[in-house]
């Protein structure tokens, strides 16, 4: 089993809908979860991390948690073409080392 | 200005051969990282230094050599090259905090291999 699991997509949505980009991970010693955004032929950039169970807002980011079901998720309220990325969901079991999803492919359409 | 920058950007050269890449950083961070991001974009670690010294080394071949002369320097030396080292290498650099921090990411560095 990956220690991070994304579905690769491509995962199509319209401009101005939600987004909802979802990531698993084996690991129950993780601690915490960060999701990156990578455009094409560009080095991925960080969105968000979270750290305990439950929702965290950053403006149209929402990253939420529940280390029961080892479960992490992004939505992407008011989608914009210019969303359209590769969203990595990452983690850090402690420390010096943080493991990539492959990441899924989003799509917005104008 | 660059907070990370690696060079070359681009880099082609022969089966055999030996190749460098070099990474540096301007934020101040402790920790460094070379990842590998291959053709299916899964983006891997290869290795981890803090102040210098190596942390994570993820069985990357012994061809693969790291070499930190500073904390603000992490090269990266690839002796033998093979068709399968084509990928694209990115430079990171954080802080280091028990719960993980933020990595920034250099440019990277799409090594192909003929």
């Amino acid at each position: 089993q990956k220690e991070v699991e994304q579905n690769s997509g491509p995962l199509s949505v319209p401009e101005g809908a939600i987004a909802s980009l979802n990531c698993t991970y084996s690991d129950r010693g993780s601690q915490s979860f960060f999701w990156y955004r990578q455009y094409s032929g560009k080095s991925p950039e960080l969105i968000m991390f979270i750290y305990s169970n439950g929702d965290k807002e950053d403006g149209r980011f929402t990253a939420q948690l529940n280390k029961a079901s080892q479960y992490v998720s992004l939505l992407i309220r008011d989608s914009q073409p210019s969303d359209s990325a590769t969203y990595l969901c990452a983690l850090n079991t402690g420390g010096f080392k943080t493991i990539f999803g492959a990441g899924t492919r989003l799509f917005v359409k104008a | 200005d660059t907070a990370v920058s690696q060079t070359p950007k681009y880099l082609v050269t022969q089966m055999g051969n030996d190749k460098s890449i070099k990474c540096e950083q301007n934020l101040g961070h402790d920790t460094m990282y070379w990842y590998k991001q291959d053709s299916k974009k899964f983006l891997k670690i290869m290795f981890s230094y803090n102040n210098k010294e190596l942390i994570i080394n993820e069985t990357v071949p012994n061809r693969f050599s790291p070499k930190s002369p500073d904390k603000a320097h992490l090269n990266l030396h690839i002796n033998s090259l093979e068709l399968g080292d084509s990928a694209v290498y990115f430079c990171a650099s954080s802080h280091y905090d028990r719960l993980g921090a933020e990595a920034f990411f250099g440019q990277g560095t799409r090594l192909t291999v003929v």
